[in-house]
């Protein structure tokens, strides 16, 4: 099993849609979320970490219910940059911190 | 900002050669990392540095090796190069409130 699961998509919607992406998480010493932003061919880029209490810039609200292991995105008002692939990521502390990644959610969207 | 640099946007090697990817960072960050992404299986963690000449490995460690004489640099080594490294290789350095990626070397084994 992934430790970082994301459903490939591509998830297809119109200019102004409303569209949310979920994630899950099976390792529990995950302590750290973000989502990162990758453009085709160019390199991941934060968009947000993830709080417990949730947390909104602009038009984007990530949530993350540890008890379920679960991190979700939402982006209202969807515009055509917003195409990408977004990757759900868990930092995990072993001692180290390293970054785990999901294999990353395709959105596409059209006029 | 953080930049992240790597010496190579595009790589042709042959098999069997050895072949260094280059990453600097500008922010004096204790710690970075060297991971490979592959269509379908997202990016994996190849190794990471935590201090100058400190390494640990990530969970594709073989093949590679890595070497950080200076804070700002960790160099990623492939040995003897096989078609199956051929991949995008992505170096990060992280910071407090999240890590940035370098633009990324894509690689091509012949």
């Amino acid at each position: 099993r992934k430790e970082v699961e994301q459903d490939p998509g591509p998830f297809n919607v119109p200019e102004g849609a409303t569209v949310a992406f979920n994630c899950t998480y099976s390792n529990s010493a995950s302590q750290s979320f973000f989502w990162y932003r990758q453009d085709c061919r160019k390199e991941p880029k934060l968009l947000m970490s993830v709080y417990s209490s949730g947390n909104e810039d602009g038009r984007f609200t990530a949530q993350l219910n540890r008890a379920s292991q679960y991190i979700s995105l939402l982006i209202r008002d969807s515009k055509l940059s917003d195409s990408a692939t977004y990757l759900c990521v868990a930092e995990l502390n072993t001692g180290f911190q390293k970054l785990v990644f999901g294999t990353g959610t395709r959105l596409l969207v059209s006029p | 900002d953080v930049k992240v640099t790597q010496s190579s946007r595009y790589l042709v090697k042959r098999t069997g050669e050895k072949v260094f990817l280059e990453c600097v960072q500008d922010m004096d960050h204790e710690n970075m990392f060297w991971y490979r992404q592959d269509p379908g299986l997202g990016l994996r963690l190849i190794y990471f540095s935590y201090d100058v000449k400190m390494k640990e490995k990530g969970d594709i460690p073989e093949g590679y090796s890595v070497s950080r004489e200076k804070k700002e640099r960790f160099s990623l080594i492939l040995e003897s190069a096989s078609t199956n490294q051929t991949s995008m290789y992505l170096c990060a350095s992280r910071a407090q409130g999240g890590y940035t990626f370098g633009s990324g070397t894509r690689l091509t084994v012949v």
